[in-house]
């Protein structure tokens, strides 16, 4: 059964700074994905991962796959508050497409 | 298209009472799902299903139940509301395919007294 672990729960940063949240899952997964979900509303897709080594940029936000290590990063490159939000990580995928997310991490970024 | 759509926005159920949540997609998604989501612990699915006529139970299943007779509509009913069920639900739909991405709709917050 697949388990989804994400750490940190919460991140505070500054404005400029660089962070990770990473995402470990217990089992193979075919997919790995990530969403934002602002306060209040519905959650927006950010990425999907297919394969080991697969990298995928958009704005400052990076994340990545290792499967053999069964971990997903989110990379957040030179913050701003725009970026302030909860991200959630979830594996699945396959003939269901069932997703199992993680706790999420409410990232706050201050000025 | 609209996407994902849910009914109600926001609803209130004294204990006992029974419900049933919409949700729709105009997509043409095979694989539609419902989830809630609780303070601190995600989203978990309760329903899932990948095709008219077919559906299976999730991850916390009791006291919910489905059922998906056109591949639009995949209603969540609650049988007899209890103050645990107090959550925000969400429904999802998603192709078949490589990337699978699941679209969320915009949720219905539940209260249950």
């Amino acid at each position: 059964e697949l388990k989804v672990e994400q750490n940190p729960l919460f991140l505070s940063m500054q404005e400029g700074k660089n962070y990770t949240i990473y995402c470990n899952y217990s089992t193979t997964s075919d997919r790995l994905y990530w969403y934002r979900q602002d306060p209040g509303k519905s959650l927006e897709s950010l990425f999907v991962l297919l394969s080991n080594g697969a990298v995928k940029q958009e704005g400052r936000l990076m994340a990545s796959l290792d499967t053999k290590a069964r971990l997903s990063t989110l990379h957040i490159t030179a913050a701003v508050h725009d970026l302030s939000a909860t991200y959630f990580c979830a594996g699945g995928g396959g003939a269901t497409n069932k997703l199992i997310f993680g706790t999420g991490t409410l990232l706050a970024v201050q000025p | 298209n609209a996407g994902v759509t849910q009914t109600p926005k926001f609803q209130v159920l004294k204990t006992g009472q029974s419900m049933t949540l919409q949700c729709a997609q105009d997509m043409n998604h095979e694989y539609m799902s419902w989830y809630r989501q609780d303070p601190g612990m995600g989203l978990r699915l309760i329903h899932y299903s990948v095709g008219a006529g077919i559906t299976d139970q999730g991850e916390v299943p009791n006291g919910y139940n489905v059922s998906r007779s056109t591949t639009e509509d995949f209603p969540l009913r609650l049988l007899s509301a209890a103050p645990s069920q107090t959550s925000v639900y969400f429904c999802a739909s998603s192709l078949a395919g490589e990337y699978g991405e699941q679209y969320f709709g915009p949720g219905t917050r539940l209260t249950v007294t």
